[in-house]
């Protein structure tokens, strides 16, 4: 079964500085959708950002860049020049095709002024 | 455009009482799921409906029933409820083909004394 893996519970950014949460999945598919959802203090889940493994390039929305490293099976996001907005939960999740979700433990994110 | 919607949005109940919580989506979604969420563990998926008239058991199944009313709603029930069953429980929809993104629902806190 696939399994996602967050090894950083906790993490701290100062305003405007830059950060990287490290994620790292496994699985034996060869085609397969990797995702970072938010989850600020409100409950509500968004999708930050999404990779399609077929895809060499790392996606990029703004602020937010990933790292995909297929061989390595990691997906890191990094967030850029980080704001006090961006304080939340961070969950990796997997998705191959026709399977569910898989998501991570999740990472706490303090962004400190 | 509502998205995904969910009721009640808070719930207390004593240990073996029942309730239903509600789910909605207006995007012509296939797919529907039903996670909870518990500190540490992420979100892990109870029930899905890959499609109207389907149902199936997800990781974490036992305690819970699922009702796919319709394309657009997704019911989820405990019949007797339990101080395990404490969590945040969150509804997603999503399509079956294309980018595989799921949106979720503002998500409803269970307690259960």
């Amino acid at each position: 079964a696939q399994t996602v893996t967050q090894s950083q519970p906790e993490m701290s950014v100062q305003e405007a500085e830059t950060v990287t949460l490290s994620c790292t999945y496994d699985t034996s598919e060869s085609d397969y959708y990797l995702f970072w959802y938010k989850q600020p203090p409100s409950r509500q889940m968004i999708l930050v950002i999404r990779q399609e493994a077929y895809k060499q390039q790392n996606a990029t929305e703004n602020r937010f860049s990933v790292n995909f490293q297929k061989a390595a099976k990691s997906f890191s996001l990094k967030i850029s020049d980080s704001q006090l907005g961006d304080a939340a939960m961070y969950f990796c999740a997997y998705r191959s095709y026709g399977q569910n979700f898989v998501f991570g433990p999740g990472t706490r994110l303090s962004v400190l002024p | 455009n509502a998205g995904v919607t969910q009721t009640p949005k808070f719930q207390v109940l004593k240990t073996g009482q029942s309730m239903t919580l509600q789910c909605a989506q207006d995007m012509n979604h296939n797919s529907m799921y039903w996670y909870r969420q518990d500190p540490g563990m992420g979100l892990r998926l109870i029930y899905y409906s890959a499609s109207e008239g389907t149902t199936d058991k997800g990781e974490v199944p036992n305690g819970y029933n699922v009702s796919r009313l319709n394309k657009r709603e997704f019911s989820l029930r405990l019949e007797s409820a339990a101080p395990s069953q404490t969590s945040v429980y969150f509804c997603a929809s999503s399509e079956l083909q294309g980018s595989y993104e799921q949106y979720f629902g503002p998500g409803t806190r269970l307690t259960v004394t």
